[in-house]
């Protein structure tokens, strides 16, 4: 069974630019949750989703954004890239339904900001 | 929302050593579980333990739910065990933050 994907592994955009990061749950889970970790950081949580719906998002500015689309992939977008926004995002999936189970988390997209 | 604490935040031993590693959260949870952080940023799962005691290999991990705390040892160390240790909790009150991390144990088994 496939676990959690991530696209790209890698990537490099300029200041202001636009990123999308992408990722692929475990099947048969419906919730994503998205977070950050700056380089020697822990891991801060970015957004929630589940059924296709945003249920809750961190504490980060309105430039980061994404959706959850019928199959339960996601995107992750963040617009007018800043120096700081350099960082691991890392997605994890799990299955909600009747309460919250085991979360399992993709390999990581690490985003460079030059 | 809810707060986890980890200790150590540093941990240095020699091959073969045993170590414990500590998780506190500050509310009732309804999911609890401990990463392994390996050097290419992938979080491998070692425990999904909302309460209770498990074992895996040279690796089990206690949750005492009532008294809030999670404990995961580590048995007869090994270089390979090196590495920062998270625990995560997701609070029972609604799910709504996700999983709220640490800031982690770095471990360093020495040869």
């Amino acid at each position: 069974e496939a676990g959690v994907t991530q696209s790209p592994t890698h990537l490099i955009k300029t200041r202001g630019q636009q990123a999308t990061l992408r990722c692929s749950p475990i099947s048969g889970h419906t919730s994503v949750y998205w977070y950050q970790q700056a380089l020697g950081l822990g891991l801060q949580f970015l957004l929630w989703y589940d059924e296709g719906e945003e249920r809750n998002r961190g504490n980060f500015p309105p430039r980061f954004s994404g959706r959850q689309f019928p199959n339960y992939s996601s995107e992750l977008n963040v617009n007018a890239l800043e120096l700081e926004d350099s960082a691991l995002y890392l997605c994890a999936s799990s299955f909600f339904g009747r309460g919250p189970s085991e979360a399992f988390f993709g390999q990581g997209t690490r985003l460079t900001v030059v | 929302g809810i707060q986890v604490e980890q200790s150590p935040p540093d941990l240095i031993l020699q091959e073969g050593a045993n170590s414990t590693l500590r998780c506190n959260f500050s509310d009732s949870v309804n999911n609890l579980q401990w990463f392994h952080q390996n050097p290419w940023g992938q979080l491998i799962n070692l425990f999904y333990i909302p309460s209770g005691t498990k074992q895996n290999g040279r690796l089990s991990a206690t949750t005492v739910a009532t008294e809030r705390y999670s404990l995961l040892y580590i048995s007869s160390s090994q270089t390979t065990d090196s590495g920062v240790y998270f625990c995560a909790a997701l609070y029972s009150g609604g799910g709504a933050d996700g999983l709220t991390f640490g800031k982690g144990t770095h471990l360093i088994i020495q040869p």
